[in-house]
């Protein structure tokens, strides 16, 4: 059964900091994806990472895929306060006739 | 605006009873997927149709069901409903397997 492990759960930080959220992955998959979804809101896509070693960034938010290691990374750089959401990362488990196995995702609370 | 849209966006009933849930997919995609959102099991994957027939199905019910139509919307038909059936249930939709998948705006069914 594929699991998508991402941590943190939980994170309140401060404007102006960066940091990083981790996705973990249990099978072989080179596509990787990042969702934001904002309270009783719909997810909004964040990135299609596709292949080993890609990198994608938009404004902020950077992430990166490391399909050796079942590993993506979603960095967020000088945080602001309008980048507070949930964060999920999610991947298909292979095959394409198959649905999104999602993480828990990473509720971001930013203060000012 | 995903273009995917979903009606009702909010929906109230009793235990036993038997909901549908609609979808219509972005203009030119085949592919539609359901998914539920819960506290408990947060994002779960349903079932998929592609081009008007199942290709997949994940975690659902058999109490569940669905089916796309010729026109490609989908609807999603939730019976014997109990109340661990309320949540947030999310159709997206894609032009081809593993492309990003689109998400709509979802219906937050609630079972008194």
């Amino acid at each position: 059964e594929l699991k998508v492990e991402q941590n943190p759960l939980f994170l309140s930080m401060q404007e102006g900091k960066n940091y990083t959220i981790y996705c973990n992955y249990s099978t072989t998959s080179d596509r990787l994806y990042w969702y934001r979804q904002d309270p009783g809101k719909s997810l909004e896509s964040l990135f299609v990472l596709l292949s080993n070693g890609a990198v994608k960034q938009e404004g902020r938010l950077m992430a990166s895929l490391d399909t050796k290691a079942r590993l993506s990374t979603l960095h967020i750089t000088a945080a602001v306060h309008d980048l507070s959401a949930t964060y999920f990362c999610a991947v298909f488990s292979g095959g394409g006739a198959d649905g999104l196995t999602f993480g828990k995702g990473t509720h971001l609370i930013i203060q000012p | 605006d995903s273009g995917v849209t979903q009606t009702p966006k909010h929906l109230i009933t009793a235990t036993g009873q038997r909901v549908t849930l609609r979808c219509s997919p972005r203009s030119g995609d085949l592919s539609v997927y359901w998914y539920q959102q819960s506290l408990d099991q947060g994002l779960q994957f349903l079932i998929q149709y592609y081009n008007g027939e199942e290709r997949a199905k994940g975690n659902i019910l058999e109490r569940f069901s669905a089916q796309q139509f010729p026109d490609l919307h989908s609807e999603l038909n939730l019976s014997s409903l109990e109340l661990g059936d309320s949540a947030l249930y999310f159709c997206a939709s894609s032009v081809e397997l593993e492309t990003p998948q689109h998400f709509g705006d979802g219906t937050r069914l609630s079972i008194l």
